[in-house]
């Protein structure tokens, strides 16, 4: 069966400090892979989106970045965290195909910058 | 703009009765989904619905769509606590190429009292 994992669980982080979240994914190949930002008592918003290795797409312009060194790796990095980087971050996976059916979440990330 | 919006934004009821959120969408759409989150936790998928399908089920779920009206409702019958939940509506928009994004909903909160 397919798992995905996130961590760290929680982080608390001084402004201007850098940020690594790691997501991987099990049982699966080839996933489509997503990054989410869940601000408190808000919806999802889609950071970053990727179809294979090396292969990313962004989806609003802010510090952060991701990479996908391997398929079954994502990572969420940023050089300089800002106030505004707090929130919940959950990463996703989904099969392919043209239109986008299920997407399967990990247990998300607490991030606080103080 | 927001593609999902349900309504209501929160909703409590007691143990036993029947509850039903709203989901309206803007455009074209391939499908439509039906998320769970448990406070502080990922999302959970419940059940999707194809814009050629007016209804399904799942369990004690009760999903329709009207494209017409482009929107969704989700019934939960017959409500435990357990069901105390924030559960969001997500669109894979219809587009020429397909799509690999889901647009989610800022989330409807049930809280379901024992």
């Amino acid at each position: 069966s397919q798992t995905i994992h996130q961590w760290p669980a929680t982080l608390v982080q001084p402004v201007g400090s850098p940020l690594s979240l790691e997501c991987t994914v099990e049982g699966t190949s080839n996933p489509n892979l997503y990054w989410y930002r869940q601000a408190a008592g808000r919806g999802l918003q889609l950071l970053f989106y990727s179809v294979g290795i090396g292969q990313i797409s962004s989806e609003v312009p802010q510090n952060l970045s991701a990479s996908r060194p391997q398929d079954r790796q994502f990572i969420l990095s940023s050089k300089k965290l800002l106030l505004s980087d707090s929130g919940f971050y959950l990463c996703a996976w989904s099969g392919r195909a043209r239109f986008l059916y299920e997407q399967y979440f990990g247990p998300g990330t607490r991030l606080t910058v103080t | 703009s927001q593609q999902g919006e349900e309504d209501p934004q929160a909703l409590s009821i007691q143990e036993g009765e029947n509850a039903t959120m709203n989901c309206s969408y803007k455009t074209s759409i391939n499908n439509l989904q039906w998320y769970r989150q448990n406070s502080g936790r990922g999302l959970v998928h419940l059940i999707l619905i194809r814009s050629n399908e007016r209804e399904k089920h799942s369990g004690r779920l009760r999903v329709t769509l009207d494209t017409s009206k482009k929107s969704s409702s989700l019934l939960i019958t017959a409500s435990r606590a357990a069901d105390t939940a924030s559960y969001f509506c997500a669109t894979a928009p219809l587009t020429q190429g397909g799509s690999e994004k889901l647009v989610f909903g800022k989330g409807m909160k049930l809280t379901v009292n024992p």
